[in-house]
Parts: C-alpha cells; sequence; structure tokens
C-alpha cells in the first residue's frame, strides 16, 4: 500500500545548527514534492517544490533534495532560528493531480 | 491580493447533524482542494474542484461532498456527522496546474458532540 512516512514526531535542535528533516515514500510515483510549513491554528504555507527530474532546489536557507530512487526527500534549514519552530510537511503530487501529504515533523529550535 | 478564506471558523454539531462549509478562494485561482487534519490522521485529502468539476476525489465516504460554484467559491457538506467527524478542514486554492503550489485558509475547525 501506498505510505509517506517522515521522519520522527518531534526535531529539537539548538539555534545555528542545521535541521535536516526527511520524507520517505513506498508504492508511489510522485511527478512533484513540495514541502510545507505550519504553524498551529493555521493552514500550512507552501515553502519549495522540486520535480521528479531535479536533484536540489534551494530557496533562501532552505534546500530540498529528491530522490526518485531511494524514494526520499530531505528537507534542510541552515542556521536555524527559533522562529523556524514549527511543523514540516511533506506532499507528493501525481501526474494525476492528486496531492497527500505526510503527517509532519514539528521542529523546535531552542536559543 | 486577499488570501484564502474559510467560514465559519469554529463549528460545534451534535451527531447525526449535517454541516456546510465555505471557502473563498484566492480570486483568479480555479482550484479549490478539500482536507481533513486531525491528530491521529494527519491531513487526508477530501476531493479537488477545477472550474465546477470534482477533478480528484480522495477515499472518504460518500457522507462527504462538495461542490464549486461559477466564482469558484466551493463549499463542502458532510451529512450525518459522526463524533469521528471532528476535525479541522483545511481548503486550499490554486491556479490549477500539476505543480502549483496550494494556499490554504485558516480552517474551520468542527466539533461534533
Amino acid at each position: 500500500s501506498q505510505k509517506i512516512e517522515q521522519n520522527s514526531e518531534a526535531l529539537n535542535i539548538q539555534e545555528g545548527k542545521t535541521a535536516t528533516l526527511t520524507c520517505n515514500y513506498t508504492n508511489y510515483s510522485p511527478a512533484y514534492l513540495q514541502w510545507y510549513r505550519q504553524d498551529p491554528g493555521r493552514g500550512p504555507v507552501f515553502l519549495l517544490l522540486i520535480r521528479e527530474n531535479e536533484k536540489e532546489k534551494r530557496k533562501e536557507r532552505l534546500k530540498v533534495t529528491f530522490d526518485t530512487t531511494l524514494k526520499q526527500s530531505l528537507f534542510h534549514i541552515t542556521a536555524s532560528q527559533p522562529a523556524d519552530s514549527a511543523t514540516y510537511l511533506c506532499a507528493l503530487i501525481t501526474n494525476a493531480g492528486k496531492s497527500t501529504f505526510g503527517d509532519g515533523t514539528t521542529l523546535t529550535v531552542k536559543p | 491580493k486577499a488570501g484564502v478564506t474559510q467560514t465559519p471558523r469554529y463549528l460545534i454539531k451534535t451527531r447525526g447533524q449535517q454541516v456546510t462549509l465555505s471557502c473563498s478562494p484566492i480570486s483568479g485561482h480555479r482550484s479549490v482542494s478539500w482536507y481533513q487534519q486531525t491528530p491521529g490522521q494527519g491531513l487526508q485529502f477530501l476531493f479537488e474542484y477545477f472550474s465546477e468539476t470534482q477533478r480528484n476525489k480522495g477515499n472518504f465516504p460518500g457522507r462527504f461532498s462538495g461542490r464549486q460554484f461559477s466564482n469558484s467559491r466551493s463549499e463542502m457538506n458532510v451529512s450525518t456527522l459522526e463524533l469521528g467527524d471532528s476535525a479541522l478542514y483545511l481548503c486550499a486554492s490554486s491556479l490549477g496546474g500539476l505543480d502549483e503550489k496550494l494556499f490554504f485558509g485558516s480552517g474551520t475547525q468542527l466539533s461534533v458532540l
């Protein structure tokens, strides 16, 4: 059956360090993969999109990689700040346009 | 540009009742998707409408239905409410392309008693 797994529900790191979040999937052939940030009581906010034929994308302190052989995406936040504390969701989008979200990883950056 | 607007923000219903939730997308967006979010199940896709037609559907029972109007506004209806329907219901709009990012509203928090 199709499955998306994001690494441990919670990730705690020290300010200034790099946070690395993982999104693994099985039995999917996604055309695109997106990462979103969600704060308590709010809807998710789009961060980055990466296509199946792309290996890496960057935006300011954010970097996402996509390995279709390993069926894995890694999401990095460099020089993390307490304001980066939130839940991060990965979403797989198929060629049919159907999106499936992971359960999310809650990141806490401690000062 | 106004964001995605969902109404109402909070709703309390009892089992067996029905409920209608509303979503106004960003101006110019023709696609509206609906999601159910619960602590145990995460964000689950309900359905997507594009130009008034349902384009994609998730694995929810027929009690969950939706529609989209000519101005792209969308409504979601849940009939015969069950306790397990308590959740945050989120809608998201986009231009409609496969690789378009989704813009989410703040959601409607539904509590079924």
